[in-house]
C-alpha cells in the first residue's frame, strides 16, 4: 500500500470489554511501532517490533495491553478489560529495519471507552 | 531516558510572519524527526534531520547534535501551517521519544 493503514478509524466500547486495533505497515518496512496519544498530549511509546526479534514491550502501560505481529507484517494491539483511562488515539508507524530510521505514521484509531 | 523539550508550547502568528521552533534533547540521539500534526490528527513528516540543515519550501530545519538541539524555521506562515509541531528523537535503538509539541495558530 501507499502508506500505513489502521483500522478501525474510530472505536467506541464499554468499560470492561476487549478491543483489537489493527495496523498495516508500508510494504517493505520491517519495523513497526505503536504509540498512544491522549487528548492534547504528545505521543507515548508503547511497543515496537523489529523484524523477527522479540518485541520491546517496555512502554506497555499494564498487562492488559498486548500486541502481536503476524508474518512480519500486520500487527494487532489488544486491550483487555478496557478502562476509561484507555481512551486515546492509538497511532502506528513503520520504518525500514535500521535503528533510527525515518518513521511514517498511520491515521490512528480513536478509542473511546464509555 | 532521554528528555525532549520543545519551546514555545504555544505560538500565535499573523499570516506572513516568520517563526522559530526549538527542540532540546538531553542525550546523544541516532534520529531526529520533525512532524506536523494537522487538525485531523494526521502526523506529516517534515524533516528527518539527525544533523545538519535541510530546506523544503518555506520550511527549514537545523540540528546541532553536539549541542543537543534542533530548530524548525517557518517563513511566510500560512493558515494551513496551523497545528501541532512535534520533535521526536531516537534513543540509539528503535525507541523514539516525542516532545510535548508546539501548538501553532496562524491568523488570517
Amino acid at each position: 500500500g501507499a502508506g500505513v493503514s489502521q483500522s478501525p478509524s474510530n472505536k467506541v466500547t464499554e468499560k470492561g470489554k476487549d478491543v483489537e486495533l489493527r495496523c498495516d505497515p508500508i510494504s517493505g518496512h520491517t519495523a513497526l511501532y505503536w504509540y498512544r496519544q491522549s487528548l492534547g498530549q504528545g505521543l507515548e511509546f508503547l511497543i515496537y517490533f523489529q523484524g523477527n526479534s522479540a518485541p520491546d514491550k517496555s512502554g506497555l502501560p499494564s498487562d492488559r495491553f498486548s500486541a502481536e505481529r503476524t508474518g512480519g507484517s500486520v500487527s494487532t494491539l489488544t486491550i483487555q478489560r478496557t478502562q476509561q483511562e484507555d481512551s486515546a488515539v492509538y497511532l502506528c508507524a513503520s520504518s525500514f529495519e535500521l535503528a533510527g530510521a525515518e518513521q511514517y505514521f498511520g491515521p490512528g484509531t480513536r478509542l473511546t471507552v464509555t | 531516558g532521554i528528555q525532549v523539550e520543545q519551546s514555545p508550547p504555544d505560538l500565535i502568528l499573523q499570516e506572513g510572519a516568520n517563526s522559530t521552533l526549538r527542540c532540546n534533547f538531553s542525550d546523544s540521539v541516532n534520529n531526529l524527526q520533525w512532524f506536523h500534526q494537522n487538525p485531523w490528527g494526521q502526523l506529516i513528516n517534515l524533516f528527518y534531520i539527525p544533523s545538519g540543515t535541510k530546506q523544503n519550501g518555506r520550511l527549514s530545519a537545523t540540528t546541532v547534535a553536539t549541542e543537543r538541539y534542533s530548530l524548525l524555521y517557518i517563513s511566510s506562515s500560512q493558515t494551513t501551517d496551523s497545528g501541532v509541531y512535534f520533535c521526536a528523537v531516537g534513543d540509539g535503538g528503535f525507541k523514539t521519544i516525542f516532545g510535548a509539541g508546539t501548538r501553532l495558530f496562524v491568523k488570517a
